[in-house]
């Protein structure tokens, strides 16, 4: 049981360069997440998916781009890298709740983003 | 949407002694959980609070769910350099798609020995 694996660990881009973070799961979970953690800022929200071909924005969509064709998979694309983007990237899943509760993610291990 | 609010950002301690880490939020809240990453690691659910004045305890450490649901904090007795990480606490939010966890700046407790 792998849980959450995210590709790759590490990447270095160039300014407007584009590339896509992978993230896959195997629990059948239902909702999935990516984040971006930059020193002092805690954990944001990017984008967010409660199943298969339904996504919606975080507190920061801009600049990334997402869809979610299989409960399993929930890739995160840069569409032109800029130095702003530096940052580690995690991908959380979780059982869906509804009625404004919510289930304890797992986390991959996290991507480590730096633009040039 | 603001960030549920967490204090303090940074706590050094020396071995042996308490910490605590608050989080308060504007609105009521449904639940609220707990998480701690370790340096270089990825955040660990730690654990959920749901009931109003709610205490649970998993060995030295206890979290505490406020009785109006706004506030919440994680109390470490008698702090271990295995304690040394990040605490981070997150809200549930009403988004348009569904619900999703929002995360507090979290607490960086170094612990020298």
């Amino acid at each position: 049981n792998a849980g959450v694996t995210q590709t790759p660990k590490f990447q270095v881009l160039k300014t407007g360069q584009s590339m896509t973070l992978q993230c896959a799961q195997d629990m059948n979970h239902e909702y999935m997440s990516w984040y971006r953690q930059d020193p002092g800022m805690g954990l944001r929200l990017i984008h967010y998916s409660v199943g298969a071909g339904i996504t919606d924005q975080g507190e920061v969509p801009n600049g990334y781009n997402v869809s979610r064709s299989t409960t399993e998979d929930f890739p995160l694309r840069l569409l032109s890298a800029a130095p702003s983007q530096t940052s580690v990237y995690f991908c959380a899943s979780s059982y869906s709740r509804g009625g404004g509760l919510a289930s304890p993610l797992h986390f991959g291990n996290g991507t480590r983003l730096t633009v040039t | 949407g603001q960030q549920v609010m967490q204090i303090p950002q940074y706590q050094h301690v020396q071995e042996g002694e308490d910490f605590t880490t608050y989080c308060n939020s504007s609105t009521t809240l449904s639940n609220i959980q707990w998480y701690k990453q370790r340096p270089g690691g990825h955040p660990v659910f730690l654990i959920q609070l749901v009931k109003s004045g709610e205490v649970k305890k998993q060995k030295r450490l206890t979290f505490q769910f406020g009785e109006a649901k706004k506030n919440s904090s994680l109390h470490i007795t008698a702090t271990q350099t295995t304690d040394v990480g990040t605490y981070f606490c997150a809200e549930p939010r009403v988004r348009q798609a569904g619900t999703a966890l929002i995360f507090g700046k979290g607490t960086t407790l170094s612990v020298s020995s």
